[in-house]
C-alpha cells in the first residue's frame, strides 16, 4: 500500500505570505496526486487534481508542483479565507490520504 | 449544480448493519464512478470504496473489505453503502463523492452522514 506523508502538521502564516505544503508518497505516483481544502464543518473541496491542474472556480492563488514522490501545494499570497485543513490524495493505486496540514492565521 | 445528498447515518450497536444512501442530481449519474470517504470525528480523511459507472467493478481498503458493499442504482441516480459488522472504530461522518477521473480524483463532495457505532 502507498503511503502518504504529509508536513507540516500545523502552519501558521499572515496574511499575504506564499504558503507551501508538502506531500511525500512512499513510492512513484507518477502525476496522480490532488489536493483538497475543508473548512472547519464543512465537506472537502477540490482545489487541484493531477499535481497541477486548477479545479474550476479554484483561485489563481492555489497552484500545485512534483512528480514522482514529492509534491507541493503553493498558496501565492493567503487571505482570510484560506484558513482551513489541507489534505493530499494519491490515486495512482487505490486511493490514500495524507494527514493533512492545519493553516491558521498568525 | 452537482449535487450530493447523503443520508441514512445514525447511532448503531457493535456487530449491526447499516446502509447508507447518495441521492445525485445535476449531471449525468451513470457516467461517473462513485466514492464513498470517512471522517472520524477529529481526524482524518480515509477512503472507503469506489464503484465503477456501471457498478460491475468495485474496490475497497483492506479496512472494510469483505464487510461493507458499494452499490449503485443509475435509474435513480443513487448510491449506496451496505456496512455490516459494524465496528467502534467505523465511527465517522461518512462523503459520498463524485469520481471525475475514472479512478481518479474526487470532483463534489456531500455534506456527510453521521455513522456513530456505540452500544
Amino acid at each position: 500500500d502507498i503511503q502518504m506523508t504529509q508536513s507540516p502538521s500545523f502552519l501558521s502564516a499572515s496574511v499575504g505570505d506564499r504558503v507551501t505544503i508538502n506531500c511525500k508518497a512512499s513510492q512513484n505516483i507518477n502525476k496522480y496526486l490532488d489536493w483538497y481544502q475543508q473548512k472547519l464543518g464543512e465537506a472537502p473541496k477540490l482545489l487541484i487534481y493531477n499535481t497541477n491542474s486548477l479545479h474550476t472556480g479554484i483561485p489563481s492563488r492555489f497552484s500545485g508542483s512534483g512528480s514522482g514522490t514529492d509534491f507541493t501545494l503553493t498558496i501565492s499570497s493567503l487571505q482570510p479565507e484560506d484558513v482551513a485543513t489541507y489534505f493530499c490524495l494519491q490515486h495512482n493505486s487505490g486511493w490514500t490520504f495524507g494527514g493533512g496540514t492545519k493553516l491558521e492565521l498568525k | 449544480e452537482v449535487q450530493l445528498v447523503e443520508s441514512g447515518g445514525g447511532l448503531v450497536q457493535p456487530g449491526r448493519s447499516l446502509k447508507l444512501s447518495c441521492a445525485a442530481s445535476g449531471f449525468t449519474f451513470s457516467n461517473y464512478y462513485m466514492a464513498w470517504v470517512r471522517q472520524a470525528p477529529k481526524k482524518g480523511l480515509e477512503w472507503v470504496a469506489t464503484i465503477s459507472t456501471s457498478g460491475s467493478r468495485t474496490y475497497y481498503p483492506d479496512s472494510v473489505k469483505g464487510r461493507f458493499t458499494i452499490s449503485r442504482d443509475n435509474a435513480k441516480s443513487s448510491l449506496y453503502l451496505q456496512m455490516n459488522s459494524l465496528k467502534s472504530e467505523d465511527t465517522a461522518t461518512y462523503y459520498c463523492a463524485r469520481d471525475d477521473g475514472y479512478e481518479g480524483w474526487f470532483a463534489y463532495w456531500g455534506q456527510g452522514t453521521l455513522v456513530t457505532v456505540s452500544s
